[in-house]
């Protein structure tokens, strides 16, 4: 089946610099993908809908500059997390477009900015 | 209209017993509804899904009842396990983007 492979599973950095997470489709082509944020106990908050070759389309009240979305290929989307403050601590999570309405999510990425 | 509710919050369950988690949703667009299963630290695994042209589906232990008039539907988990405690979310979608009910954190008991 399709996987979808999230890099890394946890991230621990210092308040003030950028943290990059990786979203990459391991058997297929993923023209679509999605980021979500989840907080304890939470359910999944859309945050941004990044597509290859274009610009990512931003949720509302997602700080766009904060949270820079890029899909330069098929296979592959980062999420960088600019200037991070302990606010951003969260689980990310990435999603891709896998057939009809398949949608596969990666493992998730642990953020805790100290 | 862009909201789906899920209940109850949590539930505990005895072993051998039956899981209901319920959800409901507005916008009659959405087309496809999926369940997931999150464990602690990990991402959404699909559980089972329904399209609204059926009322119910049945994969092994797991069971989507379908209401469209109502706009609701459910999950039900059978001869529930302890290996089932996890978060389990409903979803609806009508063009690729997933509107996520609240989660319902499951524990069966041993």
């Amino acid at each position: 089946g399709a996987v979808v492979s999230q890099h890394p599973s946890w991230v621990i950095c210092k308040s003030g610099t950028s943290v990059k997470i990786e979203c990459r489709s391991l058997d297929f082509q993923a023209t679509t993908m999605f980021w979500y944020r989840q907080f304890p106990k939470q359910s999944l908050m859309l945050m941004a809908t990044s597509n290859e070759g274009s610009k990512a389309t931003y949720e509302q009240g997602v700080e766009k500059d904060k949270f820079l979305i890029n899909h330069a290929s098929l296979t592959l989307s980062t999420l960088t997390v600019t200037s991070a403050h302990p606010e951003d601590s969260s689980f990310y999570i990435c999603s891709a477009i896998t057939g009809p309405y398949g949608y596969t999510f990666g493992s998730g990425t642990r953020l805790t900015v100290v | 209209q862009q909201q789906v509710k899920q209940s109850p919050q949590s539930l505990i369950v005895q072993k051998g017993g039956i899981s209901i988690i319920n959800c409901a949703y507005e916008n009659t667009a959405f087309d496809y509804f999926p369940w997931y299963q999150q464990f602690p630290g990990k991402g959404p695994a699909l559980l089972i899904a329904i399209r609204p042209d059926v009322s119910e589906k049945k994969e092994g232990r797991f069971t989507i009842s379908f209401n469209k008039s109502a706009k609701q539907f459910s999950l039900h988990i059978m001869d529930s396990q302890p290996g089932d405690s996890a978060t389990y979310f409903c979803a609806a979608s009508g063009t690729y983007k997933y509107i996520f009910g609240t989660g319902t954190r499951l524990k069966v008991l041993a």
